[in-house]
């Protein structure tokens, strides 16, 4: 089975300091991991992704994601975060063994604040 | 570039009231799934399509629920009859086929039954 889970409902960070959302994952074979950040009143707009290769994978609008194996974790990070950063955050992973199927499992997302 | 197109955006019905919702994917790609997002229950794929069939239906709540792909440009979830409970914000979403392939979503529809 594969699973996804984000620990924290809730994230507070002040404007200009390095924001974390943090992600870890379940799977039987090798992980395809996703971010996803969802602003009020809109879809889910694709981040970045981890298929394999270098562990720090940067993504849309400074972001950028650690891959760590052996903590099973894959942790969004900024290094300055913005007002308009403020938004819903999901983490989504694919079991590398998956076949036939296509979907994403997604975590419970993370509400993330940036305080001015 | 046209992204997924979600029809309508807001639909307020109801109570007993047939709903229909409507999917038309990014060109090109042959996978579809169909979401829905509350408060409570958070983001719950509900089916998904790949090249126009059914692959995985499990998250459909109830049988009240149905949901078809005719081809590959246009898809429909429907809600009959519909029920306070199914308020809720529905996403479609469509990627090509792959291990390493992002989802892209629509707008979403928000579902309103009164």
């Amino acid at each position: 089975a594969q699973s996804v889970a984000q620990p924290e409902d809730q994230v507070n960070v002040a404007e200009g300091n390095p924001l974390t959302v943090k992600c870890t994952y379940s799977v039987s074979g090798n992980p395809y991991l996703f971010w996803y950040v969802q602003y009020p009143n809109r879809g889910l707009q694709f981040l970045l992704k981890y298929i394999t290769g270098d562990n720090l994978v940067k993504g849309s609008y400074g972001f950028e994601a650690e891959f760590n194996k052996s903590q099973t974790s894959f942790h969004l990070k900024k290094p300055s975060a913005l007002v308009s950063d403020s938004a819903l955050y999901f983490c989504a992973v694919r079991d590398g063994r998956q076949t036939g199927a296509n979907n994403l499992f997604f975590g419970t997302g993370t509400r993330l604040t940036v305080i001015p | 570039d046209a992204g997924v197109i979600q029809s309508p955006r807001h639909e307020v019905t109801e109570m007993g009231q047939e709903v229909t919702l409507r999917c038309k994917p990014i060109s090109g790609h042959n996978s579809l799934f169909w979401y829905r997002q509350t408060m409570m229950r958070g983001l719950e794929l509900l089916i998904y399509f790949n090249n126009n069939v059914p692959i995985d239906d499990s998250g459909m709540p109830e049988d009240r629920f149905s949901a078809k792909m005719p081809n590959a440009s246009f898809s429909t979830l429907k809600i009959q009859p519909s029920e306070p409970r199914d308020s809720a914000v529905y996403f479609c979403a469509s990627s090509t086929t792959g291990l390493s392939i992002e989802q892209y979503f629509g707008p979403g529809t928000r579902l309103t039954v009164t």
